[in-house]
């Protein structure tokens, strides 16, 4: 069974800094792309991040330059370093696993870590 | 503002059919891996289309996605009170290694 768990999430303030991590089982981690995906309150889903299964990345365009999303293939663990956080970055971020090794279809998706950027 | 249209709502008897429909602003949507997620208030998304038409295991053939030109459609036929949730379009441009959503579908069953 694929399970993805998010932890790292938490109350910080603007500007600050927080990393996010998932936790992956299930399937064989070094073979799929994965995904960050938050949940903005009033607005949705949205995509933040993706790293394909040879570590090309690609990201929004609302956090290019602030967010760099890695992976650990040993640990089948994926990370969100999150720097210069802004009020609108508050939201429940999700991992996902994709269908391929291409940054293409999120298929399996965490519970969600809650992050809230706030003073 | 989303790079991808839905209406805000859609609702329907149930048993009824509803469509949702997702179109791209700047691109044409037709080349782009497109999916289709259910969400529920705090659950996990759940993927019901992918590659635009096919279902993953363990979903029921009363959701079918299609694509027409620029756009794609998310059908549920048969709808039931269970299937109350907001419905997302994702498109994924494999070369430019971006993602975007949909605002998202709200679906009523009345």
């Amino acid at each position: 069974e694929v399970q993805l768990v998010e932890s790292g999430g938490g109350l910080v303030q603007p500007g600050r800094s927080l990393r996010l991590s998932c936790a992956a089982s299930g399937f064989n981690f070094n073979d799929y792309a994965l995904h960050w995906v938050r949940r903005v309150p009033g607005k949705g889903l949205e995509w933040v991040s993706g790293i394909s299964w040879k570590n090309v990345v690609g990201y929004a365009d609302s956090v290019k330059g602030r967010f760099t999303i890695s992976r650990d293939n040993a640990k089948k663990s994926l990370f969100l370093e999150m720097r210069s956080l802004r009020t609108d970055d508050t939201g429940v971020y999700y991992c996902a696993k994709d269908r391929y090794p291409i940054i293409a279809a999120p298929e399996y998706w965490g519970q969600g870590a809650l992050v809230t950027v706030s003073s | 503002q989303s790079v991808l249209t839905q209406p805000p709502s859609v609702s329907a008897a149930p048993g009824q059919k509803v469509t949702i429909s997702c179109s791209g602003r700047n691109s044409n949507i037709g080349n782009l891996y497109v999916s289709w997620f259910q969400h529920l208030p705090g659950t996990a998304p759940k993927l019901l289309i992918y590659d635009n038409n096919t279902r993953p295991s363990g979903i029921p053939d009363r959701f079918s996605g299609s694509k027409s030109g620029p756009s794609v459609t998310l059908d549920i036929a048969g709808l039931q009170t269970g299937d109350e949730a907001d419905y997302y379009c994702g498109a994924w441009d494999a070369n430019l290694n971006v993602g975007f959503f949909g605002g998202g579908t709200k679906v009523t069953v009345l």
